[in-house]
């Protein structure tokens, strides 16, 4: 089946840092990959679709100078948050889908908590 | 998007088998239903999906009624371990891209 990986899956950093979280699909090529938030005991909130060749979309509320995406290959998109602050700690999931099997779900990573301290 | 309603929480016994219930009264004709798991700190996992009558895999099984506007998992003779949240997600293949739109999703715990 498809596989997402997520890396690092833990980083605790200083406030003003700038992190970068890696989403890579193994098996498959993805156009389109996905980042969500998650708050403590909270759903999963989708913050942008990430485009390989374009730019990323974001939803409503998410700021894209804060959380910059790039999608340069069909295997990869980074999240970098930038100038973390400690209300940007949470935890951080990509998701992709095989387009190549047309009913295929979407797969998620393993997640990467980020801690801002 | 169709919106969907779970249960907030359910509790079992290991062993039982467990049926979690998702309404999607607004489901588009071509949205498939996918159920994910969730455990703290990680990832959702692929459970199973559908688009009508019923569905089986190695761990679950799907029914979807022929208006789809619900749809159940169940779970056989549950263990400790299937203590997790659960979530349904409507979603279509076709077209665009769609990020999907988690809903609060049901909470199951098991007891020993």
């Amino acid at each position: 089946g498809a596989v997402v990986s997520q890396h690092p899956s833990r980083v605790i950093c200083k406030s003003g840092t700038s992190v970068k979280i890696e989403c890579r699909s193994l098996d498959f090529q993805a156009t389109t990959m996905f980042w969500y938030r998650q708050f403590p005991k909270q759903s999963l909130m989708l913050m942008a679709t990430s485009n390989e060749g374009s730019k990323a979309t974001y939803e409503q509320g998410v700021e894209k100078d804060k959380f910059l995406i790039n999608h340069a290959s069909l295997t990869l998109s980074t999240l970098t948050v930038t100038s973390a602050h400690p209300e940007d700690s949470s935890f951080y999931i990509c998701s992709a889908r095989d387009w190549a099997q047309g009913d295929q779900p979407q797969h998620f990573g393993d997640g990467t908590r980020l801690s801002i301290l | 998007l169709a919106k969907t309603t779970q249960p907030i929480s359910m509790d079992s016994y290991e062993g039982q088998e467990v049926n979690i219930t998702c309404s999607h009264n607004n489901i588009a004709t071509n949205d498939y239903i996918t159920w994910y798991q969730q455990f703290p700190s990680q990832g959702p996992r692929f459970i199973i999906q559908g688009y009508k009558t019923k569905v089986t895999n190695e761990v679950a099984s799907l029914f979807i009624p022929a208006d789809r506007k619900s749809s159940t998992l169940s779970l056989p003779r549950v263990s400790l371990s299937d203590t997790a949240v659960y979530y349904c997600l409507p979603w279509g293949s076709g077209g665009g891209a769609d990020g999907l739109t988690f809903g609060k999703g049901t909470h199951l715990i098991i007891q020993p």
